[in-house]
């Protein structure tokens, strides 16, 4: 198993660019979630999935949007980015829809300019 | 809202000695859980301990839950270079469809050789 994959790892937007930032599980797993990680500020939750179909937001959902069309895929679009998007986004995935160990990627950093 | 707190923010210690990391969080939680998260990868699960639990072993990992003083320890046993990594702890308030974890700040470890 590849466990979870992100793409791309780094990324250079300028501000109002929209891109979307791929996440891909191969573990069959329920639950998947994006966080974004700044400096001082832990992991926080933008946006997560309990099954296909099924999303809702996090602590800081806005300027994000997310889909799950498939139980594999949980996709990422920033509509117009901006400087306060600069971050460390990481996606992580579990099996069960109410608890257990995260899974998560290797990260993407984003430098919007 | 950060719900857990760790302290200290950084620890230095040389290798074979012993590290050991709190976290202090706010609400009553369903579970904690450690996670570790080397510089520019992603976060790997060490350990979950439930609220009914007071403490858990795996390896040279020893993690202590007190939910009376809202606190959870997280023990290294004699220290490896590799150790040197950036701790987490993340709680889970009740394990619903969909409950978040909620993360903190993190105690960055370094293990001199």
């Amino acid at each position: 198993n590849a466990g979870v994959t992100q793409t791309p790892k780094f990324q250079v937007l300028k501000t109002g660019q929209s891109m979307t930032l791929q996440c891909a599980q191969d573990m069959n797993h329920e639950y998947m979630s994006w966080y974004r990680q700044d400096p001082g500020m832990g992991l926080r939750l933008i946006h997560y999935s309990v099954g296909a179909g099924i999303t809702d937001q996090g602590e800081v959902p806005n300027g994000y949007n997310v889909s799950r069309s498939t139980t594999e895929d949980f996709p990422l679009r920033l509509l117009s980015a901006a400087p306060s998007q600069t971050s460390v986004y990481f996606c992580a995935s579990r099996e069960r829809r109410d608890t257990g160990e995260l899974f998560f990627g290797e990260g993407s950093r984003l430098t919007v300019l | 809202s950060q719900q857990g707190e760790e302290d200290p923010q950084a620890l230095s210690i040389q290798e074979g000695e012993n590290a050991t990391m709190n976290c202090s969080y706010k609400t009553s939680i369903n579970n904690l859980q450690w996670y570790r998260q080397n510089s520019g990868r992603g976060l790997v699960h060490l350990i979950l301990i439930r609220s009914n639990e007071r403490e858990k072993h795996s390896g040279r990992l020893r993690v202590t839950l007190d939910t009376s003083k809202k606190s959870s320890s997280l023990l290294i046993t004699a220290s490896r270079a590799a150790d040197t990594a950036s701790y987490f702890c993340a709680t889970v308030e009740r394990e619903t469809s969909g409950s978040r974890l909620t993360f903190g700040e993190g105690t960055q470890l370094t293990v001199n050789p």
